[in-house]
This record gives C-alpha cells, sequence and structure tokens, in this order.
C-alpha cells in the first residue's frame, strides 16, 4: 500500500536555528509535494506545493527564504524551517501523491516542532 | 478563494449514540471534498471523499458523509460511536481535477468526545 513517512516524528530546537525535516513516499510515486503546518490550537495551513519538475508554489505568508525545500525525485522532500521562532511551533505535515488525476493525498505523521 | 466552516468547536457524546459533524463550504462551483481524522498525536487520516455521483458517500470505521449542493453543504455522521471515535474531525475542500487532493483548505476542525 501507499504510506509516508516523516522524520522526526518530534523535534525541539531553540529559537533563531534552523529544524530540517524529511518526508518519505513508499509504495507509489510522489510527483506532487505538499507541506502543511498545523499551528497550536488552529486548522492546517498550506505552506507549498511541490511538483517534480515544476518550480515549488508558496502560499501567501510562506517564504522560500523560510521554508526551503527540496524534492529531488519521486520518492523524498524535504523542509527546513530556517531561524525558527515561536510563532513557528505546531505539526508540519507532508501530503504526498502520484500524478494520476483525482488521486488523494496520502499523509505523514508529521513531524511536530517545538521552539525552545 | 473556497472556504471551509465548522460550528462546531467540540461535540461530546455517549458512546452507542449517533453523531454529526457539520461542514459548509464556500465556492464559486463545487469542489472536492474530504472528512480527514486526526487521532491524539497523530496526522490526519482520510475517512471519505467525494468527487461526484452518489451525495451520500461511505468511509471507513462506519462514517458516512451527505454533500448537499444546495446548501453548500458535507456532514459527516455515524450511527454509533465507539469511544475509539474520539478525536478531532476535519473538513477539506480542494478545487478542479488537476489540483485535487493537493491544495486543500481545511476547516478549523471538530474535537469530538465520546464518553463512555
Amino acid at each position: 500500500g501507499a504510506l509516508v513517512y516523516q522524520y522526526p516524528r518530534r523535534t525541539i530546537c531553540k529559537s533563531g536555528t534552523s529544524m530540517r525535516m524529511e518526508c518519505q513516499a513508499v509504495g507509489f510515486q510522489a510527483t506532487s509535494v505538499a507541506w502543511y503546518r498545523q499551528s497550536p490550537q488552529k486548522t492546517f495551513e498550506l505552506i507549498a506545493l511541490s511538483t517534480v519538475n515544476s518550480a515549488i508554489k508558496y502560499e501567501q505568508n510562506f517564504t522560500q527564504e523560510k521554508f526551503p525545500i527540496s524534492h529531488p525525485n519521486l520518492s523524498f522532500s524535504s523542509m527546513t524551517v530556517l531561524n525558527a521562532y515561536l510563532e513557528d511551533r505546531g505539526l508540519y505535515l507532508c501530503g504526498a501523491r502520484s500524478g494520476v488525476s483525482n488521486e488523494r493525498l496520502f499523509f505523514g505523521h508529521g513531524t511536530k516542532l517545538s521552539v525552545l | 478563494a473556497q472556504s471551509v466552516t465548522q460550528p462546531d468547536a467540540r461535540v461530546t457524546v455517549s458512546e452507542g449514540a449517533s453523531l454529526q459533524l457539520r461542514c459548509k463550504y464556500s465556492s464559486s462551483v463545487t469542489p472536492y471534498l474530504f472528512w480527514y481524522v486526526q487521532y491524539p498525536r497523530q496526522g490526519l487520516q482520510l475517512l471519505l471523499k467525494y468527487y461526484s455521483g452518489d451525495p451520500v458517500v461511505q468511509g471507513v470505521n462506519g462514517f458516512e458523509a451527505e454533500f448537499s449542493k444546495s446548501n453548500s453543504s458535507f456532514h459527516l455522521r455515524k450511527a454509533s460511536v465507539h469511544w475509539s471515535d474520539s478525536a478531532v474531525y476535519f473538513c477539506a475542500v480542494s478545487m478542479g481535477a488537476n489540483s485535487a487532493g493537493n491544495k486543500l483548505t481545511f476547516g478549523i476542525g471538530t474535537r469530538v468526545l465520546v464518553r463512555p
């Protein structure tokens, strides 16, 4: 079956430092990857959409300078939170899907980021 | 731009009782509709989805949802809940076949507590 693994599950970083999280698709080819953030007591916000061989599209309020994303092949994506501060706390979810139209997103368990 | 409203932040039900979670959306065209569940300390799992056809869709674990175009709603139901259904439920929409399942807009979620 199709699975998405995210690593690490939980992480703590000091304010002002950076943290990289990874997303691995197993059992299918992840042509598209979406990164979401769920801040405490809030819903999920889309950070960016990444499609292999296309430019990464960032949503308003999120930038490549703050959340650089790499999507080098059909099974792997990573995102870094640069200069993390308290407002960057939350659960970061990776959702991946294959190129088939209407194919749903498969989500990982997320990376929970705490900032001290 | 589309939006999703889940008017009930918290719902408490007794085990064995029925459950209905409300979801209304705002969109210029009929979107693709989803219900996801987030169990404690976990990511998102898809319960069910609606693209077209029969407005009542069946999902996992006995859940079903009914799409109403006239009401712009996609309410989730379960006839008899179990304590393990305690979780946060998110309604989500996406637009168009090319982006189906990728650019999801989520509601704020409804926290369900099932009492023994």
